[in-house]
């Protein structure tokens, strides 16, 4: 029963240091989200994927590139991190043909940047 | 201007009691879909409640539902007979335009809620 699950649950990283963040859904959903989560922000959404094979930008997107690696992995990287990018970073996922189009998320990743 | 508006930063409820989270939004679309989530101290987020543009009913989801008021363009969650596990951040989000791929979602600042004895 694991939904989306997302790794690592918490990194520390130092200024201009790169990452991978991970995210798989065991869903079978087509669409798959990232966001970042600040205090006071809401969530605001970096990328998207419609669907395998697509990425489109967000909200926020700079410092930031996606890579839908294959229908249930959506991978996000920081090239080279900067300290405005610690946040609560979230992926999520849906399945577009319902009528609802519900986004179900992970726990989510507690990023630092030194 | 601001998609999602939630004017009530903190609210405080007493256990067994119902509660009112407000939401506002705007849009132009004539197609679009309204959801609340639940954010306990761990962190998660937890869909709520669900309610189309085209919906004639409020949503109603067990103790939640949804005070849907078009012309208004309001969409308050109601919680009734509060429990202490409803202590919480509840997010108001929109989704714009009829459901499909790459459905993205804006998002409120959140209204973090406490319930008391």
């Amino acid at each position: 029963n694991a939904g989306v699950t997302q790794t690592p649950k918490f990194q520390v990283l130092k200024t201009g240091q790169s990452m991978t963040l991970q995210c798989a859904q065991d869903m079978n959903h087509n669409s798959m989200y990232w966001y970042r989560q600040d205090p006071g922000m809401g969530l605001r959404l970096i990328y998207y994927s419609a669907s395998e094979g697509t990425t489109d930008k967000g909200e926020v997107p700079n410092g930031y590139n996606v890579s839908r690696l294959n229908k249930r992995e959506f991978s996000l990287r920081l090239e080279s991190a900067a300290p405005s990018q610690t946040s609560v970073y979230f992926c999520a996922s849906s399945e577009r043909e319902t009528a609802k189009n519900i986004q179900y998320f992970g726990a989510g990743t507690r990023l630092s940047v030194l | 201007a601001q998609k999602i508006t939630q004017t009530q930063p903190g609210m405080f409820v007493q256990e067994k009691e119902a509660v009112t989270l407000d939401c506002t939004y705007d849009t132009s679309d004539q197609s679009y879909g309204l959801f609340w989530y639940k954010q306990p101290s761990s962190g998660e987020m937890i869909f709520l409640i669900y309610q189309g543009s085209y919906d004639e009913q409020n949503a109603t989801e067990g103790r939640y539902s949804l005070n849907f008021q078009k012309a208004r363009k309001s969409a308050n969650l109601v919680i009734s007979a509060s429990q202490l596990g409803d202590s919480a951040m509840y997010f108001c989000a929109m989704r714009e335009g009829p459901t499909g791929g790459g459905n993205k979602l804006t998002f409120g600042t959140g209204t973090q809620l406490k319930v008391e004895l």
